[in-house]
């Protein structure tokens, strides 16, 4: 079964800096979804990749598809606390190879910003 | 146009006892799923649903029941509660468009004691 692993873990970052959390498919990636959740709180859906070489952006958030390195990347500018919480990936359902509907995650990247 | 809906957001239950999380969606989504949500275990899934009457087991289903009588409604049971079941329980929906994107509720803690 596809793993998907994200990097770091936990990020602390002063408020203003740019910061970039990778996430990581032990299989070939077909689509690849990003959600942001904050404490006690659901996910919500960011953005999702479809093609190699894809990059889509919101406000500060930049998300870029490499499907070569079977990676993704989540890119932050300039950061505010209010881009604090837990961001996770989530790999197209279509990579189980059977079911189209069985969405794997990674274990989540924890951000703070201090202000 | 509410998207997806859990309650309750809190419960604390006994060993040994059953209760329903219910699942309610107002975008006729046609796939339901739910997932659990643990420390260095991420998002897992435990039962979904393709449609009306139509379920399927997911990764972890085991001391779960679910059913699907309506397109907008889809609630986990749990029969018999372990303290194992101690969770962030999350419901989701995705429509069928092409990018299979999935749309979460916010969730229900639950504590088995």
């Amino acid at each position: 079964s596809q793993e998907l692993e994200q990097s770091p873990q936990s990020l602390i970052v002063q408020e203003g800096k740019n910061l970039t959390i990778n996430c990581t498919s032990s299989k070939t990636l077909y689509g690849l979804y990003w959600y942001k959740q904050k404490y006690g709180e659901g996910l919500i859906f960011l953005m999702m990749l479809q093609k190699g070489g894809e990059e889509k952006s919101h406000e500060k958030i930049t998300a870029k598809l490499d499907e070569k390195k079977q990676q993704s990347s989540l890119h932050i500018t300039a950061s505010q606390p209010s881009h604090a919480g837990i961001y996770l990936c989530g790999a197209d359902p279509r990579n189980s190879g059977g079911s189209n509907y069985k969405l794997t995650f990674g274990k989540g990247t924890l951000l703070t910003v201090n202000p | 146009n509410a998207g997806v809906t859990q309650t309750p957001k809190f419960q604390v239950l006994k060993t040994g006892q059953s209760m329903t999380l219910q699942c309610a969606q107002d975008m006729n989504h046609e796939y339901m799923s739910w997932y659990r949500q643990d420390p260095g275990m991420g998002l897992r899934l435990i039962h979904y649903s393709v449609g009306a009457g139509i379920t399927d087991q997911g990764e972890v289903p085991n001391g779960y029941n679910v059913s699907r009588s309506t397109t907008e409604d889809f609630p986990l049971r749990l029969l018999s509660a372990a303290p194992s079941q101690t969770s962030v329980y999350f419901c989701a929906s995705r429509g069928e468009d092409l990018s299979y994107t999935q749309y979460f509720g916010p969730g229900t803690r639950l504590t088995v004691l």
